[in-house]
């Protein structure tokens, strides 16, 4: 199975700051990289596919990469995106997360 | 509007199976040639990682998590836009929030674009 990293696993950052998220994958997935964002109690959603931007997505939101490591970035927080950050591999199954990066306020 | 809600038991005992039913609205199971998507169950421990668990698509194509050892069993009713996952032997570790979740093909790529509210599950006697 191919293992998802993220790094941090947690951050803490005011409303406006750039934030950056890192993702690896454990062998090389070309852009088969999606971006979830998750709240508490709540279902993920998705934010980025393969660098494309989901319907609806604030473009405070992209994403970079290709291979095994993974950016997203959000180009200035806010009080909307405090939440958790899952990356997920659809290179190949078994689908794999990562564990999640939480951005919480500063 | 896409909208998928599951649906099953709070709780269930070990060794028992565990059913979950995804009831979804707004696109079809049926196959269509030119947009391949389905429905996907993904799950989520107290606390921890998402894991995907198996997906079915519109044209019948089943896909399974083989770490979950052979347990798993995913079909679909189209006439009752229903989803249904079996897993049987649950455990403890089954212990989760169940997802399911819309999945989409664009060329080659699979993503999760609409989901359900999820379902906590409990497998405790």
């Amino acid at each position: 199975d191919i293992q998802m990293t993220q790094s941090p696993s947690s951050l803490s950052a005011s409303v406006g700051d750039r934030v950056t998220i890192t993702c690896r994958a454990s062998q090389r997935i070309s852009t088969f990289l999606n971006w979830y964002q998750q709240k508490p109690g709540k279902a993920p959603k998705l934010l980025i596919f393969a660098s494309n931007l989901h319907s609806g997505v604030p473009s405070r939101f992209s994403a970079s990469g290709s291979g095994a490591d993974f950016t997203l970035t959000i180009s200035s927080l806010q009080p909307d995106d405090f939440a958790t950050y899952h990356c997920q591999q659809s290179y190949r199954t078994p689908f794999t997360f990562g564990p999640g990066t939480k951005i919480d306020i500063k | 509007q896409v909208t998928l809600k599951e649906s099953g038991p709070v709780l269930v005992k070990p060794t028992e199976t565990l059913t979950l039913t995804c009831t979804v609205s707004g696109f079809s199971l049926s196959a269509v040639r030119w947009d391949v998507m389905g429905v996907t169950w993904i799950r989520q421990p107290p606390g921890k990682a998402l894991e995907w668990i198996a997906h079915i698509l519109s044209n019948d194509e089943k896909s399974y998590n083989m770490s979950l050892n052979n347990r798993l069993t995913i079909s679909k009713d189209t006439s009752k836009s229903q989803v249904v996952l079996s897993l049987t032997n649950v455990d403890p570790e089954d212990t989760a929030t169940y997802y399911c979740a819309r999945i989409r093909i664009v060329g080659t790529a699979y993503y999760f674009d609409y989901w359900g509210q999820g379902a906590l599950v409990t497998v405790s006697s």
